[in-house]
């Protein structure tokens, strides 16, 4: 079965600040891997789609890369600023062709 | 606007109701989701539908009782819950099952009293 973990749990940095959130799987025969941002009581916003032929993928100040062979993904956000305060979700798409959950991090980003 | 829209944002109902959710697609996806969301829990699948065929149902408790009636539209209907069914319920969408972006809703909020 499929375990998604998510470190830190939470996390709290000045504005301007370059931050890494990680993530990781224990099943590597995956799909893709998505990066979603939720805010307060919201739904989902996907970020970053990885295939899992990718390494990596930009979206502006959001860099996702994958590791495969180790389970590993981390989501880089560069210059962070106040707006980007929301909690952080990777899931990862495998053999059963669901999508597994982390439990996310919490982001806060002080001005 | 995401292209995935749930109604209501918010629910309360007691135990003895039914009530329904609704979620509907505008970006031509032939795969739709319902998830559950818990206080201090990953979000949790509960039902998939593949060209509006069920394919997955993750012992779902019978209170919850899906419909897709074309590939647009996706319900969740819903009787006599308990207050631990209280969470955030998320509608989402894909091109194909499993191996392509998804896309999801804002959500409902439901309170069970």
């Amino acid at each position: 079965k499929q375990e998604v973990t998510q470190i830190p749990a939470a996390l709290s940095v000045p504005e301007g600040e370059n931050l890494v959130l990680n993530c990781s799987f224990t099943d590597s025969a995956i799909y893709n891997l998505q990066w979603f941002r939720q805010d307060p009581g919201k739904g989902l916003t996907s970020l970053l789609l990885i295939q899992s032929s990718q390494r990596e993928q930009t979206s502006g100040r959001l860099n996702a890369s994958l590791d495969k062979s180790s389970g590993r993904s981390t989501l880089y956000i560069a210059a962070s600023q106040p707006g980007d305060s929301a909690t952080y979700l990777c899931a990862v798409s495998g053999s059963a062709r669901q999508l597994t959950f982390g439990s996310g991090t919490q982001l806060t980003v002080l001005p | 606007e995401t292209g995935v829209t749930q109604t209501p944002r918010h629910l309360v109902m007691g135990m003895t109701n039914k009530k329904s959710l609704k979620c509907e697609q505008h970006l031509g996806h032939n795969a739709m989701y319902w998830y559950k969301q818990s206080a201090k829990k990953p979000l949790e699948l509960m039902f998939v539908y593949n060209f509006k065929e069920q394919t997955e149902n993750n012992s779902v408790p019978s209170r919850f009782s899906p419909e897709c009636p074309n590939s647009s539209h996706l319900f969740l209907h819903l009787h006599t819950l308990q207050p631990e069914d209280s969470a955030l319920y998320l509608c989402a969408s894909s091109q194909d099952w499993g191996g392509t972006e998804a896309f999801f809703g804002q959500g409902t909020r439901l309170t069970v009293v």
